[in-house]
């Protein structure tokens, strides 16, 4: 079965501080999709980041950081020198295409980020 | 900017009665996606269109039906309406590879916020 867990729920940090959320998912599938959406305030879903199954190289733009580990069936998300505008919900989700050929995405419950001043 | 857009932005409706949602893709991309965004659910996939046709049904109440339309804008009703369908609505758009198969990432539009009374 598919599932995707985000076990905090809601992380506080002060600016400048670097700070990783943690997703670890669950699939048969050997070919699968994992995302990364940010979530702010203002409630649009905005999409980060992309990743196959088959690339495990860490990925870096600018402040943002992601760890894939198929060893642990892990996608961590790390944000370096937090800024306020990072305060947002975070969402890791998984697509794999399965039986029905959707590529639906199944989210994690997301954590809560606040950055404070 | 996502490209895809929803209407109406906000819709305040009465238990009992029937609403429609409507979203229109980005500009090429077959694909249509509905997801559920409530308090006690989180993030839910509800249904899939894909040119046209069904692809794929989630958790999706019986209340609740979808279609694609040839200039592929897609419309959600909701009928029989309760407290608890109250939720933000999204639709999504993604580009398919050949044949349905994956595509990109799913871009996200604003959302309809459903309050029922």
């Amino acid at each position: 079965a598919q599932k995707v867990t985000q076990a905090q729920t809601e992380i506080s940090v002060v600016e400048k501080e670097d700070v990783t959320l943690d997703c670890v998912y669950e699939t048969r599938d050997t070919t699968y999709y994992l995302f990364w959406y940010k979530q702010p305030p203002s409630g649009e879903l905005v999409f980060l980041i992309r990743r196959n199954s088959f690339d495990e190289q860490n990925e870096i733009s600018g402040r943002y950081s992601w760890n894939f580990q198929k060893s642990t069936s892990s996608f961590n998300f790390t944000i370096t020198a937090s800024q306020v505008v990072d305060s947002a919900v975070y969402f890791c989700a998984l697509s794999e295409g399965g039986m029905d050929s959707s590529y639906k995405l199944i989210f994690g419950s997301g954590t809560r980020l606040l950055v404070r001043p | 900017d996502s490209g895809v857009t929803q209407t109406p932005k906000h819709l305040i409706t009465a238990t009992g009665q029937r609403v429609t949602l409507r979203c229109s893709p980005r500009s090429g991309d077959l694909s249509v996606y509905w997801y559920q965004q409530s308090l006690d659910q989180g993030l839910q996939f509800l249904i899939q269109y894909y040119n046209g046709e069904e692809r794929a049904k989630g958790n999706i109440l019986e209340r609740f039906s979808a279609q694609q339309f040839p200039d592929l804008h897609s419309e959600l009703n909701l009928s029989s309406l309760e407290l608890g369908d109250s939720a933000l609505y999204f639709c999504a758009s993604s580009v398919e590879g050949v044949s349905g198969g994956p595509g990109g990432e799913q871009f996200f539009g604003p959302g309809t916020r459903l309050t029922v009374l």
